[in-house]
């Protein structure tokens, strides 16, 4: 398996300006998990889908950003409009679940997104 | 809500031993996992521990838990300069697959 595929691997956009970052997670993992990390806070898990409904998104900064899972193989963010403090690096994550009984996340090689 | 700590960095001479400490607050946690981070990529799953289990030995990494103190620790033997990375501590617990991440040890491998 090529494991989770993200696109682009960088993104330099101006303020105001709509990004849109795509996943691809693993065949036949049922969970998807959208991050974001910076130097000042870390890792932070921004929302969460179980067989392509979200479950949690209280980690969600605010209104400019929505995702979505249309289906098993694809999941975007999306930051509309964009701000300098989104500047970060975007991580997608799936997971088998219970399936394996052990839950471990996969990572994809995250998005650098750099807004000016 | 559940927390993770770590300290933020550790710096030991190649061919030594490292231990990189975590603590947690969820009791009902059920999974414990290491993953390691290298520059410019994502997190990679290293080893991960059942909340029933003591110690877990994986080659050169050895795990231990300390249910009573919500303690976990990870031993990396005859460490090497390709171990220098980010390394996260984090735990599941609960009903949904909520993982939450420590706030990550750096570790630097000196020559």
């Amino acid at each position: 398996d090529a494991g989770v595929i993200q696109s682009p691997r960088h993104e330099v956009t101006e303020m105001g300006q709509e990004v849109t970052l795509r996943c691809k997670p693993i065949s036949g993992h049922n969970s998807l998990f959208w991050y974001r990390q910076t130097m000042m806070r870390g890792l932070e898990l921004l929302i969460y889908f179980n067989n392509n409904v979200p479950i949690d998104d209280s980690g969600m900064p605010e209104d400019r950003f929505s995702a979505k899972m249309p289906n098993a193989s694809f999941s975007t963010l999306k930051i509309q409009p964009s701000e300098p403090r989104d500047s970060a690096v975007y991580f997608c994550a799936s997971s088998p679940g219970g399936t394996k009984g052990s839950y471990e996340q996969y990572f994809g090689p995250g998005t650098r997104l750099t807004v000016t | 809500g559940e927390d993770v700590e770590q300290s933020l960095f550790l710096s030991v001479r190649e061919g030594d031993s490292s231990v990189i400490n975590c603590t947690y607050t969820d009791s009902s946690s059920t999974y414990l996992y290491w993953y390691k981070q290298e520059p410019g990529a994502g997190l990679q799953l290293l080893t991960y521990i059942f909340s029933n289990m003591d110690m877990k030995q994986d080659q050169r990494l050895t795990v231990l838990l300390n249910k009573k103190d919500k303690h976990l620790s990870l031993r990396i033997a005859d460490t090497q300069t390709g171990d220098s990375a980010i390394y996260f501590c984090a735990e599941i617990g609960g009903g949904y697959q909520k993982v939450t991440f420590g706030t990550g040890t750096k570790l630097q491998v000196i020559p």
